[in-house]
């Protein structure tokens, strides 16, 4: 249980193209969803919190525009990369929060996107 | 803010020896988790820690916190090469949505 899937697995694009990535609990209901970026050799870094049915909440020094997140429904959130350039090249790690049961507020990881912005 | 620190950062260790890898965290936090990363993947998790003085064992690994110290510790008993793979730490924000901050990722690479 508790399986969180993305989609693409990885994907190459244009710069100045947009793209969106996919995130979902496949066995369970996530009112919060998480995005993170992860460069290369480097950790993990929160870029923002989705909640089903309001505005997610961005961190500090992560364009709310150019990072676009919607959390329509208690089993999929989506990241779209606006104008994609070279440096949003990375790897892209949504996880999603279970809400009820033993595992309750536990943070499931999905298995990550990895994205070239040629 | 939180911030969670690990060292060392890089870790070469010959097969059969044992060594510790530690977390410290600036803040009080109710949860503290780690992970594992292989090259080109997500996360897996190893264990998570939620009281002072807990200890968690799997295999080869074993896993201590001491909320007291703000100080989570990754021990590894008799290293094989299978455990070569960064480990990360993450220490859960206490109020706002569960948040992680995760510590800067300790690469392991054990040696034959």
């Amino acid at each position: 249980g508790a399986v969180v899937s993305q989609h693409p697995s990885w994907v190459i694009c244009k710069s100045g193209t947009s793209v969106k990535i996919e995130c979902r609990s496949l066995d369970f209901q996530a009112t919060t969803m998480f995005w993170y970026r992860q460069f290369p050799k480097q950790s993990l870094m929160l870029m923002a919190t989705s909640n089903e049915g309001s505005k997610a909440t961005y961190e500090q020094g992560v364009e709310k525009d150019k990072f676009l997140i919607n959390h329509a429904s208690l089993t999929l959130s989506t990241l779209t990369v606006t104008s994609a350039h070279p440096e949003d090249s990375s790897f892209y790690i949504c996880s999603a929060r279970y809400a009820g049961g033993p595992a309750y507020n536990e943070q499931f990881f999905g298995p990550g996107t990895r994205l070239t912005v040629l | 803010e939180l911030k969670v620190e690990q060292n060392p950062l890089f870790l070469s260790m010959q097969e059969g020896k044992n060594y510790t890898i530690y977390c410290n965290y600036s803040t009080t936090s109710d949860r503290l988790y780690w992970y594992r990363q292989d090259p080109g993947k997500s996360l897996e998790s190893l264990f998570v820690l939620l009281s002072n003085g807990a200890v968690k064992q799997e295999g080869r690994l074993m896993a201590s916190l001491d909320t007291k110290a703000r100080l989570s510790t990754l021990h590894i008993t008799a290293a094989v090469h299978d455990l070569s793979a960064t480990y990360f730490c993450a220490v859960r924000n206490t109020g706002t949505a569960s948040k992680l901050t995760f510590g800067t990722g300790t690469r392991l690479q054990v040696t034959l």
